[in-house]
């Protein structure tokens, strides 16, 4: 089955500066790729996703790249503030034409701590 | 407001006991899939539900099982409850094709 690395484990940047978060997948067959944002006690959040036939998707402070021939994408925030602290989550998932997603297989998430 | 309810929010339970724990979402969310978070952990996989139907399963005894209704709400059933069980219980729910997942704010769930 899929299996989904993501590093770092933990990150500490100060305020402004970015953060990159990268992950790797095994399943060539992976079409789908979000990224969950959970902060402590509360459920993940969606933040950005971005589809195999995309290269990259940029939400304002937000960016996903995604290279299909290495298997890994990343997660780019610009800007960082102190409010974007939380646990970072990957995800892969295969979409199939029946129209129902799939499971989606997480990584182990990244601690991201914005210092102010 | 995400659309995606899930309740109770917390509940204790013995070892060997049984628990069910309730998703309900807005109509068209016609995938709901099941997911167990341990403290630390990234959500695993439980099982997946299609228009009512199970259409993937992961590694999880069957002690683990569930349903979804007609208007779209789901169960999650765990027989036999273990310690190992006390986890974070997240249901998440799709409109289907090519919409992502939205995640109910969980049911945590401790086995002593």
């Amino acid at each position: 089955g899929e299996n989904v690395e993501q590093h770092p484990s933990t990150l500490s940047v100060q305020e402004g500066d970015s953060a990159v978060i990268k992950c790797t997948y095994s399943d060539s067959a992976s079409n789908y790729f979000p990224w969950y944002k959970q902060e402590l006690g509360k459920r993940p959040q969606l933040i950005i996703d971005i589809r195999s036939n995309v290269g990259e998707k940029k939400d304002q402070r937000i960016a996903v790249t995604l290279n299909k021939t290495a298997k890994h994408f990343s997660l780019h925030i610009t800007e960082t503030q102190p409010e974007d602290s939380a646990v970072y989550f990957c995800a892969a998932s295969m979409g199939n034409s029946g129209g129902s997603n799939y499971k989606l297989t997480f990584g182990k998430g990244t601690l991201l701590t914005v210092n102010p | 407001e995400t659309g995606v309810t899930q309740s109770p929010t917390h509940l204790i339970k013995t070892r060997g006991q049984q628990v069910t724990l309730r998703c309900s979402s807005q109509s068209g969310h016609n995938t709901v899939s099941w997911y167990q978070q341990a403290l630390g952990q990234g959500p695993q996989f439980i099982f997946q539900y299609y228009r009512e139907e199970e259409n993937g399963r992961g590694n999880f005894p069957p002690r683990f099982s569930g349903l979804q209704f007609p208007n779209y709400s789901s169960e999650l059933n765990v027989n036999a409850l273990e310690l190992d069980d006390s986890a974070l219980y997240l249901c998440a729910c799709s409109l289907g094709g090519r919409q992502g997942y939205t995640f109910g704010s969980g049911t945590r769930l401790t086995v002593v």
